[in-house]
């Protein structure tokens, strides 16, 4: 298995433009994760999804950013306009969750740069 | 102007040594606990992990210890090496929560 898988690994982009960041998930794999990571901040949970369904988006900072899961298998974390605070890393995270919380898989990120 | 960012605690050790590194979680009803290791440009990735019926773990060169009177979860690593260097993050949780600590950086001195 490829893993968890990030796409684009590097984005730069302009203040205001909307940015989609893709993730794949693990084959098998029934939960999903979104996070942000920045030297201010740390590593933020953004949102989660299980069985394709939103559980926690306490974490999503404003209406600019919107989740989705097309299907099982695929995510997009949108973010429009984007903003220079958006900066950061962000990670995706999936796991076979079958009655609680289990291991989390990461991708390897993709770094979002807004100038 | 001057950027301020977020503190991490910083452990150095010198190689060969055993490294230990602390977390205190704040969910009394959390009851799976995870280590994740969190190398320069990379994702965290899973190092071990312990459910709250267990007061220790071993795997290989590591072990976690899990006291739930305090909320408190170490990370014990042996005889550490240079690879070892990077941000150890704990994460605890129970159904679908999940939390993660702001983590450690484990620097070793060759």
């Amino acid at each position: 298995d490829a893993g968890v898988i990030q796409s684009p690994r590097h984005e730069v982009t302009e203040m205001g433009q909307e940015v989609t960041l893709r993730c794949k998930l693990i084959s098998g794999h029934n939960s999903l994760f979104w996070y942000r990571q920045t030297m201010m901040r740390g590593l933020e949970l953004l949102i989660y999804f299980n069985n394709n369904v939103p559980i926690d988006d306490s974490g999503m900072p404003e209406d600019r950013f919107s989740a989705k899961m097309p299907n099982a298998s695929f995510s997009t974390l949108k973010i429009q306009p984007s903003e220079p605070r958006d900066s950061a890393v962000y990670f995706c995270a999936s796991s076979r969750d079958r009655s609680g919380v289990a291991e989390q898989f990461f991708g390897p990120g993709t770094r979002l740069t807004v100038l | 102007g001057e950027s301020v960012g977020l503190h991490l605690p910083t452990l150095s050790v010198q190689e060969g040594d055993n490294s230990i590194i602390n977390c205190a979680y704040s969910n009394s009803a959390s009851d799976y606990f995870i280590w994740y290791k969190q190398e320069s440009g990379k994702g965290p990735q899973f190092i071990i992990d312990i459910r709250s019926n267990m007061d220790k773990r071993q795997g290989q060169r590591v072990t976690v210890l899990l006291n739930k009177t305090v909320k408190h979860l170490s990370l014990q690593i042996a005889a550490t090496q240079p690879g070892d260097s990077a941000v150890y993050f704990c994460s605890s949780g129970g159904y679908q929560k999940v939390t993660f600590g702001t983590g450690t950086k484990l620097q070793v001195i060759p």
